[in-house]
C-alpha cells in the first residue's frame, strides 16, 4: 500500500517551454501533497504544498507564477513549470500524505521526475 | 531556527552495524522520520518515531529521545544493496511539513 506514481519519470526539453509533471496517489487518498525539489547530492528542498481544492501554499522564495501547482483531487496534484529555462533542470518529486493511515503525518514518495532544459 | 544535522558520509563494511545519528532543533515537533534514498530515486519510508525510545523493525532500528533532540537509525547485518543516503526528517506539529536533514550517504564494503 501507499504507492505514489509520478509522469513522466524524465523530459527533456527547450528553453521556453511548459512542462507538466503529474503525481497520483494509486492505493489511498491525499487530501495534502508535497513539491520537492532535489539537487545533485544534496537534500530536499520544499518547493510547496498542495491542498486538494484549494490554492497551493509557496515557501519562500519560490515563484508561484513559475511553478504553477493544480491540486484537483485526493489522488492527483500537477506541478507544472512554466517557461523553464536551464536553471529549472533538477530532480522534482512529490510526496502525498495519507488520511486515513496509522500515522498521518507519513509521506509516501513518488519515483521522481527529472527535468533537464535545454 | 530550525536545524537537522546528520553526518555527510559514512562507510561500513558488509556483515557489521552501524548507527547513522541526527540531532535537531526545531519549532514545533511531531514525530520524526527516516527515510532511504539510492541514487536517481525517491526516498522510501524506513520508520517514525513520535515518543521517546527504539522502534525496531528488522534489521533496521531507530531511536528517539525528545529531550536531547537525537535520533538514530542502526542498521544490523549490512548488505551491499543498504548503500544509499539516509534521510532524517522531522515533522513540524500543525504544517504537516517535513525539514530534511542534508541526508548521510552510507557506503558499505565488501
Amino acid at each position: 500500500g501507499a504507492v505514489v506514481s509520478q509522469h513522466p519519470s524524465r523530459v527533456i526539453c527547450k528553453s521556453g517551454t511548459s512542462v507538466k509533471i503529474e503525481c497520483r496517489s494509486l492505493d489511498f487518498q491525499a487530501t495534502t501533497m508535497f513539491w520537492y525539489r532535489q539537487f545533485p547530492k544534496k537534500s530536499l528542498m520544499l518547493m510547496a504544498t498542495s491542498n486538494e481544492g484549494s490554492k497551493a501554499t509557496y515557501e519562500q522564495g519560490v515563484e508561484k507564477d513559475k511553478f504553477l501547482i493544480n491540486h484537483a483531487s485526493l489522488t492527483l496534484s500537477t506541478l507544472t513549470v512554466t517557461s523553464a529555462h536551464p536553471e529549472d533542470s533538477s530532480f522534482y518529486i512529490c510526496s502525498a500524505r495519507d488520511i486515513v493511515g496509522r500515522n498521518t503525518d507519513t509521506q509516501y514518495f513518488g519515483p521522481g521526475t527529472r527535468l533537464t532544459v535545454l | 531556527g530550525q536545524n537537522i544535522d546528520q553526518p555527510t558520509e559514512m562507510t561500513a563494511t558488509e556483515g557489521a552495524i552501524v548507527q547513522i545519528n541526527c540531532t535537531y532543533q526545531t519549532s514545533g515537533f511531531n514525530g520524526l522520520f527516516w527515510y532511504q534514498q539510492h541514487a536517481g530515486e525517491a526516498p522510501t519510508f524506513l520508520s517514525y518515531n513520535v515518543l521517546d525510545g527504539l522502534e525496531e523493525k528488522g534489521r533496521f532500528s531507530s531511536f528517539l529521545s525528545r529531550s536531547k533532540g537525537y535520533s538514530y537509525l542502526l542498521l544490523k547485518e549490512l548488505q551491499m544493496k543498504d548503500s544509499a543516503s539516509y534521510l532524517c526528517a522531522v515533522s513540524r506539529s500543525g504544517t504537516y511539513k517535513y525539514i530534511f536533514g542534508t541526508g548521510t550517504r552510507l557506503k558499505v564494503l565488501a
